[in-house]
This record gives C-alpha cells, sequence and structure tokens, in this order.
C-alpha cells in the first residue's frame, strides 16, 4: 500500500509570491490534515480535510488556504508569502475512526513533508 | 480542550541504558494517545498508540508506553538505548467523539550517546 506522498519536498520561493504544495493521502482515508513544522513553533496544525469539507482549522491567517478533492487528495496553497512560512510542511491522512473506540486505524500517517524556503 | 505537554525539550542517555520520554495529556473523555518519531528532514513515523485495554502498550523498534490515567501520563520508554534512536519524538492525542483533531506535544529531542 502505498504512503502518503507530498509534492514537491523541496522549494524556494520569493517574498510576496504564492505557492501551492500537494498531499496524496493512503488510498482509502478520507482524513488530510496539514502542519506547520518550524525550529522555533514546532509542530502546528493548519487544517484538516474531510470528504472535500473543511472540518478542523487551527489558528493561523487566511493567507493559508487549502482545499480537498473527490479523490481525497488536498492542496494547500500560501499566498503572498513571508520569510517567516519557511518551514517544512506536513501532511498526515487518517480514517476518521469517529466514535468508534475499537478502530484499528486510528493513527495518522504522515508524509515525508515539503520543505519551503521563502527569501 | 485536548491538549499534550512533553516537559522535556531534551533528553541525553547513554547507549545500553534505559529511556524515558515523558507525556502528559489533558482531554475531556477518553484519551487516545499516540507516539511518533521524526528523524531529521522527514516526516513523522508512527511508533504505537493507546486506545483502550492494556495499560502497557508495545510498538515499533522495541518501545513501549505506560498509560497511567490517575497521572494523565503517557510515557515512552524502552529497556536499552540505541545511537539509532536518537530523533525527535512527539506524543499526540486524538479528540475521535468531536473533532477527530489530533494535538501534538511540543517535541522531544532524543540524543543516545555512544
Amino acid at each position: 500500500k502505498a504512503g502518503v506522498t507530498q509534492t514537491p519536498r523541496y522549494l524556494i520561493k520569493t517574498r510576496g509570491q504564492q505557492v501551492t504544495l500537494s498531499c496524496s493521502p493512503i488510498s482509502g482515508h478520507r482524513s488530510v490534515s496539514w502542519y506547520q513544522q518550524t525550529p522555533g513553533q514546532g509542530l502546528q496544525f493548519l487544517f484538516e480535510y474531510f470528504s472535500e469539507t473543511q472540518r478542523n482549522k487551527g489558528n493561523f491567517p487566511g493567507r493559508f488556504s487549502g482545499r480537498q478533492f473527490s479523490n481525497s487528495r488536498s492542496e494547500m496553497n500560501v499566498s503572498t508569502l513571508e520569510l517567516g512560512d519557511s518551514a517544512l510542511y506536513l501532511c498526515a491522512s487518517s480514517t476518521t475512526g469517529t466514535g468508534n473506540v475499537r478502530a484499528k486505524n486510528t493513527e495518522a500517517f504522515f508524509g515525508q513533508g515539503t520543505r519551503l524556503t521563502v527569501v | 480542550a485536548q491538549s499534550v505537554a512533553q516537559p522535556e525539550d531534551q533528553v541525553n542517555v547513554a547507549e545500553g541504558n534505559p529511556l524515558t520520554v515523558k507525556c502528559t495529556y489533558s482531554v475531556s473523555g477518553n484519551p487516545y494517545l499516540f507516539w511518533y518519531v521524526q528523524y531529521p528532514n522527514r516526516g513523522l513515523q508512527f511508533l504505537l498508540k493507546y486506545i483502550t485495554g492494556d495499560n502497557l502498550v508495545k510498538g515499533s523498534y522495541g518501545f513501549e508506553a505506560e498509560f497511567n490515567k490517575s497521572q494523565t501520563s503517557f510515557h515512552l520508554k524502552k529497556p536499552s538505548a540505541l545511537v539509532s534512536d536518537s530523533a525527535l519524538y512527539f506524543c499526540a492525542v486524538r479528540e475521535l467523539n468531536t473533532g477527530n483533531q489530533f494535538y501534538f506535544g511540543t517535541g522531544t529531542s532524543l540524543t543516545v550517546i555512544p
């Protein structure tokens, strides 16, 4: 079974530009979450999508947006890039497991991440 | 609200010695707890989880964790540390009944000294 695939792995952008990152979840997983990881702030939750709907959102400005397609693939967009947006962006997929205490697959599986550098 | 705390930013241990990485949690209902490991410039890898049942959970690479409800802790342990265990470790709690969101701790950097 293929894992979570994130593209591209590395990206260099200039301040003010916009960027789109892609995440393909594990087949059958309908939940996709995005995280920003920086040395100073640790792992911060951006948002989660389930069945093409944003289900949860972290505390990030509106420049950060996302969407999910009918095949569960997700994209994350950052507009008007700032130097502080330089980070490792991680995508995670999971089944819902909602309300099912005996769910076997409640863990999230992460992609390798996209390293974004803003110059 | 759900939250996870990892009180130690850095843990150093000698190779061959037992290791412990601490995690405490706060949840309104039953906790679903996880440990992940991250190697440099890589994504997080799942190590183990506690959903229900035995308080001692065994996972990948010889790691185990003990769920302690009274102390609201879920410490990660390994009887004999390897240099290759050096990595960043994250504890997480999942809110299954309401939001499905994972809450991660701030991470603990483990260094195993040869």
